[in-house]
């Protein structure tokens, strides 16, 4: 089985220009988790979507958003960049049930610089 | 609210030497604990898990025990080698988190030859 992919995994954009990145789940699940990864703050939970719908959210302003697609794809969003938004954002995937144990498979990560 | 605490490092040992990261939680309910492992310029790989008290989780030499009395998850590895060099993270959800994971905030492993 395919992993999780995610695209581009570099990118360099400049203050106040907006950015999609892209992620694609393993085969068969549905929950798509997006997570932003920096030096200072570690790993932050941003959003997590099924079946099209998010189902949970954390504590990030607005200029983040999400989508899932009918295919378990996702994409987030982050309009009018600032400078502390370059980071490693990661996605996860997993079936989705509603127990604890499900496992979250991490793609690779897009490698965002803002300048 | 649910939180995850491990040491933060950076730790270096020495090739064979025994390694312990310590982790502990704190969360409402009866969460699922992880630790993840990442590699320079990688995501995040699922090292082991354990879902309820007492049980071990174990995966390449590594092992982890969910300590409930003492909200602890520690990390241990009998005989560390080289390509153990990484970040180590920590984890848990919970019943009510569904697929948002809490991490620590990682610890830095050198091993060296």
């Amino acid at each position: 089985k395919a992993g999780v992919t995610q695209t581009p995994r570099y990118l360099i954009k400049t203050r106040g220009q907006q950015v999609t990145l892209s992620c694609s789940p393993i085969s068969g699940h549905r929950s798509v988790s997006w997570y932003q990864q920096t030096p200072g703050q570690g790993l932050q939970f941003l959003f997590e979507y099924f079946s099209e719908t998010q189902r949970n959210k954390g504590n990030f302003p607005g200029r983040f958003s999400g989508r899932q697609f009918s295919n378990s794809r996702s994409e987030m969003n982050v309009s009018t960049l600032e400078l502390g938004d370059s980071a490693l954002y990661l996605c996860a995937s997993s079936s989705g049930g509603t127990l604890p144990q499900e496992t979250q498979y991490f793609g690779p990560g897009t490698r965002l610089l803002v300048l | 609210g649910d939180s995850v605490t491990q040491m933060e490092g950076p730790v270096t040992l020495s090739e064979e030497a025994f390694l312990t990261i310590n982790c502990t939680y704190t969360a409402t309910g009866y969460p699922s604990l992880f630790w993840y492992v990442q590699y320079p310029g990688e995501g995040l790989q699922l090292l082991l898990k354990a879902t309820k008290a007492d049980d071990k989780g174990s995966n390449k030499g590594f092992e982890a025990t969910y300590r409930k009395e003492t909200t602890s998850f520690h990390l241990e590895k009998g005989s560390v080698q080289v390509s153990d060099s990484a970040v180590y993270f920590c984890a848990l959800s919970t019943q009510t988190s569904y697929d948002k994971v809490i991490f620590g905030p990682g610890t830095s492993l050198s091993v060296i030859p």
